[in-house]
């Protein structure tokens, strides 16, 4: 089955306690992006990866990081989490050149005290 | 102003009656639209997706695209308790400094009662 997977699906931690969240895609697409939810303001870009060693930085980028060493995998690091972190997070996948169909993963909730 | 607007909502329909979704946007450039569904807890879902203007049908949900308004729209035809959930639309030009960035609506949350 074609999808975007994510763990972990939730994750509660404390303030400066470094922490990554995975993300795999099976559809061999190149672009993969993170997004997270917010109420209230919607869904937002952190950062994106156009292809593998290629990343750049979204709307909201601030605290995070990512690396993209193998074509599958998109992991989201946050090295130090504060409070302003707690947000669901979601992982997106688009192959192609043309077009924009981006399929996003389960989401991570996460919360951090 | 905000890129992208949608209407909360709640919207509550009775089984059967014919949804009306919207969104208005102040991009131009836009070009590429679509709609997600998202239950409770899950992540979006892929519903519609349409390149620039025009009508697109897929079995009970038609999406439209207006540009020279900057209007899109969404129609649930024959509405089930199944289509509760929370619909969002999307956008995003068709090039972009980006990387292919989507602009997102709020979200519009729609309650179909038995």
């Amino acid at each position: 089955e074609a999808q975007v997977t994510q763990n972990p699906r939730y994750l509660i931690t404390v303030t400066g306690k470094k922490l990554t969240v995975t993300c795999s895609q099976n559809m061999n697409h190149e672009y993969m992006s993170w997004y997270r939810q917010d109420p209230g303001l919607g869904l937002r870009q952190i950062y994106y990866s156009m292809n593998v060693e290629v990343t750049d930085k979204g709307d909201v980028p601030e605290g995070y990081k990512v690396s993209r060493k193998e074509k599958r995998n998109f992991p989201l690091i946050l090295e130090s989490p504060s409070p302003n972190q707690t947000s669901l997070y979601f992982c997106a996948s688009k192959g192609g050149l043309v077009g924009n169909e981006q399929f996003f993963g389960p989401g991570t909730r996460l919360t951090v005290l | 102003q905000k890129e992208v607007e949608q209407d909360p909502g709640p919207l509550s329909v009775p089984e059967g009656a014919i949804v009306s979704l919207n969104c208005t946007y102040s991009n131009s450039a836009f070009q590429y639209f679509m709609w997600y569904r998202q239950y409770s807890r899950k992540g979006p879902e892929l519903l519609m997706y349409t390149y620039s203007s025009g009508n697109k049908e897929d079995g009970r949900f038609t999406a439209q695209v207006d540009k020279s308004s900057k209007y899109i729209s969404l129609f649930i035809r024959d509405s089930q308790p199944s289509d509760s959930a929370t619909y969002l639309c999307a956008m995003s030009p068709s090039r972009s400094n980006s990387g292919y960035a989507l602009n997102f609506g709020k979200g519009t949350s729609l309650l179909v009662t038995p």
